[in-house]
């Protein structure tokens, strides 16, 4: 079944930096887009950014355009999210998910990990 | 810049029904904007529930449906059960790669 699996997730000081992994298996992962999706404390879930199946394609949400950056690594069934210039409104769970796709064309967030929590404080 | 509307919380007895909404705060929802709907309960990951408008995502009981009502997507409960009372998330396609969920419903059931 699908499995994903964040990981690099921790306290970091206000215009730190941070790399997030989505580690992903179930399923062939050069075949999916993947996003990534944050929920702050108290608040709703956040569309952050997507990936294309092959990488190149890249799309993010306007408040974090600029400072983070996302990418993937097939051979290693890898998704990431870098982190800069962190901000305190930046801390937050963060979960991966994998796309619904129906052939070339992929869609909202269908199968998601567990999140690994960002705390931007100093 | 387009928000997305959904009311803040809500309320069913046990066994009812409701119909949640999911609107935009300038123009109307279609199914050009797949919409697709989450659950997500405190210390959980989010459940997705509906994807592409009217699409069940496996295990999902059949009580559970999208649609478009008018100019909203929505998302109905029928014979709504006390383990259903969680906050439940849409998000629309925007255009040009870029989604954006809505504030969350808060159901609860009494």
């Amino acid at each position: 079944q699908v499995q994903l699996v964040e990981s690099g997730g921790g306290v970091v000081q206000p215009g730190g930096s941070l790399r997030l992994s989505c580690a992903a298996s179930g399923f062939t992962f050069s075949s999916y887009a993947l996003h990534w999706v944050r929920r702050a404390p108290g608040k709703g879930l956040e569309w952050v950014a997507v990936i294309s199946y092959d990488g190149s394609n890249k799309y993010y949400a306007a408040s974090v355009k600029g400072r983070f950056t996302i990418s993937r690594d097939n051979s290693k069934n890898t998704l990431y999210l870098q982190l800069s210039s962190l901000r305190a409104e930046d801390t937050a769970v963060y979960y991966c998910a994998r796309a619904y796709c129906s052939g070339p064309t992929c869609y909202s967030p269908q199968h998601w990990g567990q999140g690994t929590l960002v705390t931007v404080s100093s | 810049q387009t928000v997305v509307t959904q009311e803040p919380s809500f309320s069913v007895s046990p066994g009812g029904t409701v119909t949640l909404t999911c609107g935009l705060s300038s123009g109307s929802v279609s199914t050009s904007y797949y919409p697709s709907w989450y659950q997500q309960t405190p210390g959980q990951a989010p459940r997705t529930l509906i994807y592409i408008t009217n699409s069940r995502s496996s295990g999902v009981p059949d009580r559970f449906s999208g649609s478009i009502l008018g100019n909203k997507a929505a998302l109905t409960i029928t014979g709504a059960q006390a383990d259903d009372e969680s906050t439940y998330y849409c998000v629309l396609y925007m255009g040009s790669g870029i989604w954006v969920f809505g504030g969350g419903t808060k159901l609860t059931v009494l």
